[in-house]
């Protein structure tokens, strides 16, 4: 019930293309939900993050679609670019007063020029 | 302001020696998180600090796996009598407040330390 089941694994998009990674969780007590972008031998970085109380975010060309009673929410990347190749994780938390994450495995993406 | 320090980088150490990990957390923030990462996985949560106090530690193997954040100094993630399955990515992250995360105060990962157990 902990788990945030993520998919594709991995994912090669065109350039300009549209990127779209999902994520599906149980836990029905979580109520943040961010995305994480990880280059190799880096740490993960915040991208974009969600509530429940809310449909759909929109931040320049990475917009999350959440869907409440299917308990899914995904990550569309438009206009695709190569620089967007990376690995990009899916999360959520409960609000127990800190910030414990419970991650998706994690979809490799790369885009071809 | 440096981000998350996190070192050594890379670290290798044969079955049965200790691995001590180290983490500087950003200036100002007193909140502390260990995550594991093994290849080809997600992050799992370890354990939380706040300065002088363990928090929760839910996540942290209850033998030869242990955390701290001093008074004074970075936090240390303390790895007794090492085997091959402790090898991974571990990846500390801080922050400014507790309670829900948003905007300006959400969590901040550093680079990880990747241990390689030989």
């Amino acid at each position: 019930q902990q788990q945030v089941k993520q998919s594709p694994q991995s994912l090669i998009v065109q350039k300009g293309g549209i990127s779209i990674i999902n994520c599906a969780y149980e836990n029905t007590a979580f109520d943040y939900f961010p995305w994480y972008q990880q280059f190799p031998g880096k740490g993960p970085a915040l991208l974009i993050a969600i509530r429940p109380d809310v449909s759909e975010k929109k931040e320049g060309r990475f917009t999350i679609s959440f869907n409440k009673s299917a308990k899914q929410f995904s990550l569309h990347i438009m206009d695709s670019q190569p620089g967007d190749s990376a690995t990009y994780f899916c999360a959520a938390s409960m609000n127990t007063g800190f910030q414990k994450l419970v991650f998706g495995t994690g979809t490799r993406l790369l885009v071809s020029p | 302001n440096a981000g998350v320090m996190q070192n050594p980088r890379h670290l290798v150490r044969r079955r049965g020696q200790e691995a001590r990990l180290r983490c500087s957390p950003m200036k100002g923030h007193s909140h502390v998180y260990w995550y594991r990462q093994l290849p080809e996985e997600g992050l799992k949560f370890m354990v939380y600090l706040q300065k002088e106090n363990i928090i929760d530690e839910s996540g942290m193997p209850k033998e030869r796996f242990s955390a701290e954040f001093p008074k004074e100094g970075p936090s240390i993630l303390r790895i007794q009598q090492v085997v091959r399955g402790d090898s991974a990515a571990y990846f500390c992250a801080s922050s400014s407040r507790t309670g829900r995360p948003r905007r300006g105060t959400e969590a901040f990962f550093g680079q990880g330390t990747r241990l390689t157990v030989v």
